[in-house]
């Protein structure tokens, strides 16, 4: 069974670069029906869709967070990676790891997840 | 940008049926989805394509959507249902999530 895990600081400071992975097991992340995602969380919050990636590397960015975030894969190791620059304390969050179903045009749903990693900003 | 809005709060007594509600522009043009968080745990998608359920997600969990309006129904509430609940789509290259319904099973 697919399972993702999250692996990451737990503590950023201020104006550093937050840095995610996301390791997949139990299959495959190089299949053209899925995307994988990063999604997060503030304490108390709902979701927010941080961005996803193709095995083949097509990357898609929420635009607030759109000058920010890098998103990378690494098939060979079989995992995907989050890249956030200049954070601050709003990023302060519980970061998922997620992979996307594909389905159509439209149909696009997180179907299996990671645990979450919670990460904080603080000095 | 798209926004997906949802009433932040469902009470329902056991037994009954809960409906929570996801609005967005012509959101019955696209595919809604629907997850399940209860506190400390991952989401759970338990509604996509509308109305299709994962595997183990119980049949008293449906889904519908047209114009402006997708739905989450629950028949026969129980205590184990209540929960956030998020609905969200694709649109222009984005995932939209909606803000969230805390269901309360009273």
């Amino acid at each position: 069974q697919l399972q993702l895990q999250e692996s990451g600081p737990g503590l950023v400071k201020p104006s550093d670069t937050l840095s995610l992975t996301c390791s997949v097991s139990g299959g495959s992340i190089s299949s053209s029906s899925y995307y994988w995602g990063w999604i997060r969380q503030p304490p108390g919050k709902g979701l927010e869709w941080i961005g996803s990636i193709s095995y083949s590397g097509s990357t898609y960015y929420t635009p607030s967070l759109k000058s920010r975030v890098t998103i990378s894969v690494d098939t060979s190791k079989n995992q995907f990676s989050l890249k956030l620059s200049s954070v601050t304390a709003a990023d302060t969050a519980v970061y998922y790891c997620a992979r996307l179903l594909r389905s159509g045009n439209t149909g696009y749903a997180f179907d299996i997840w990671g645990q979450g990693t919670m990460v904080t900003v603080s000095s | 940008s798209y926004e997906l809005t949802q009433p932040p709060s469902v009470s329902v007594s056991p037994g009954q049926t809960a409906s929570i509600t996801c609005s967005g522009d012509k959101l019955g043009d696209k595919y809604a989805c629907w997850y399940q968080q209860k506190p400390g745990q991952s989401p759970v998608l338990v509604i996509y394509e509308d109305n299709r359920r994962p595997s183990g997600i119980p049949e008293r969990l449906s889904g519908s959507n047209s114009g402006n309006t997708a739905t989450l129904t629950i028949s026969g509430t129980q205590a184990m249902d209540e929960a956030d609940y998020y609905c969200q789509a694709w649109d222009s290259s984005t995932v939209v999530f909606g803000g969230g319904t805390k269901l309360t099973v009273l």
